[in-house]
This record gives structure tokens, C-alpha cells and sequence, in this order.
């Protein structure tokens, strides 16, 4: 069975951009959540997506967004880039609700900001 | 004061040795994740646990609910267990982080 899949792998952009980041989950898992890794905060969770509906949002400003899509494939967005959001993106997929199934990670997205 | 607090931050240890790591939190949770990630970044998940202890192969896992406090084991250590490992409570619909144990483990 394929794992979970994040394109593309590495991102260089330019302040004030914007980026998309792709995430395909496991064939039959419905929840997808994404999750910012720094050196400085750590692992931080960023939003929920089961069955096309957010469930949840970490706490992060507007200008991270997210959506799924009926094949449970999901996308992220950053509009505005910060210096700050250099980080590694990371999406985990889960047959349930992420937090009472088991999650499976992605490789990441390596996103720098300069 | 954070609410998930893991210890120790580093850890060195011999081939074979017996290894524990622990994770205490504050808040409530419904769940509690132990996650592996590798220099590389991957992030796989060991285990997930509610109440009790868990076993898979050399790592063993517990959680005490009411003392909100979790251990993670691995007896055996060999140099390939060399990881961070992160522990995550699941608290109001989201996961919260441990800033992460990093073993190393020498032969």
C-alpha cells in the first residue's frame, strides 16, 4: 500500500509569495492534518481535514489555509510569506478521526522563505 | 509552563541497555501518541494509547491516565533506535507536542 505522499519536497520562495503544498493520504483514509516543525517551537499543529470539512485549526494567522477534496486529497496554503515560515510541513493521513486512529506521516515539505 | 513535558531532552546510551523516556501533561486527553522521527525528518508513529500498555517488539509504552504521565521503553537498545521521539497528547480535537527526546545510542 502507498504511503502518504507531500509535493513538492523542497521550496524555496521569496517573501511576500504565496505557496501550495500537496498532500495525498493513504488510499481510504478520510483525515489528512498538517503540522509546521521549527527549530524554535517545535512540532505545532496547523489544521484538521476530515471528509472535506476543517475540523479544527491550530493557532496560526489567516494566512494559512487549507482545503480537502472529495478524494481526500488536500492542499495547503500560505499567502504572504514570513521569513518565519520557513519550516518543514509535514501531513499525516488516518483512516479516523487523527488522535484516535493511527497516523501516518509524510516525508514533509521543506519550505524556505528568503 | 508547557503543557506536555518530556524527559529526558537528551539521552545517550550503549548497545543494550534499557532505555525510558517520559512524557507528563497537563491537560485532559482522550489519547496519547509516541512518535519516531529520524534525522532525515520522516516521522512514523509507534504507538497509540488510551489507558494501559502497549508492546511492539523491543518498545514498550504506558500511560496513567489520572497521574497524566507516560512512559516509553525500549529494552535493547541497538544504535538504530537512534531518533528523536515525541510524545503527543490528544487534547480538544488536536495533537499537542513534546519538544522530543533525542537518543543516541552507541555500539
Amino acid at each position: 500500500k502507498a504511503g502518504v505522499t507531500q509535493t513538492p519536497r523542497y521550496l524555496i520562495k521569496t517573501r511576500g509569495q504565496q505557496v501550495t503544498l500537496s498532500c495525498s493520504p493513504i488510499s481510504g483514509h478520510r483525515s489528512v492534518s498538517w503540522y509546521q516543525q521549527t527549530p524554535g517551537q517545535g512540532l505545532q499543529f496547523l489544521f484538521e481535514y476530515f471528509s472535506e470539512t476543517q475540523r479544527n485549526k491550530g493557532n496560526f494567522p489567516g494566512r494559512f489555509s487549507g482545503r480537502q477534496f472529495s478524494n481526500s486529497r488536500s492542499e495547503m496554503n500560505v499567502s504572504t510569506l514570513e521569513l518565519g515560515d520557513s519550516a518543514l510541513y509535514l501531513c499525516a493521513s488516518s483512516r479516523t478521526l487523527a488522535g484516535v486512529g493511527e497516523q501516518y506521516f509524510g516525508p514533509g515539505t521543506r519550505l524556505t522563505v528568503t | 509552563k508547557n503543557e506536555v513535558e518530556q524527559s529526558p531532552q537528551n539521552l545517550t546510551a550503549q548497545e543494550g541497555e534499557f532505555i525510558t523516556i517520559n512524557c507528563s501533561y497537563s491537560v485532559g486527553i482522550s489519547a496519547l501518541h509516541w512518535l519516531q522521527q529520524h534525522p532525515g525528518g520522516g516521522i512514523v508513529s509507534l504507538f497509540m494509547l488510551s489507558s494501559g500498555k502497549k508492546k511492539h517488539g523491543r518498545l514498550i509504552a504506558t500511560i496513567n491516565i489520572q497521574e497524566k504521565h507516560s512512559s516509553l521503553h525500549i529494552t535493547a537498545s541497538h544504535p538504530r533506535d537512534s531518533a528523536v521521539y515525541i510524545c503527543a497528547p490528544y487534547n480538544t480535537d488536536k495533537l499537542i507536542f513534546g519538544t522530543g527526546t533525542r537518543l543516541q545510542v552507541f555500539p
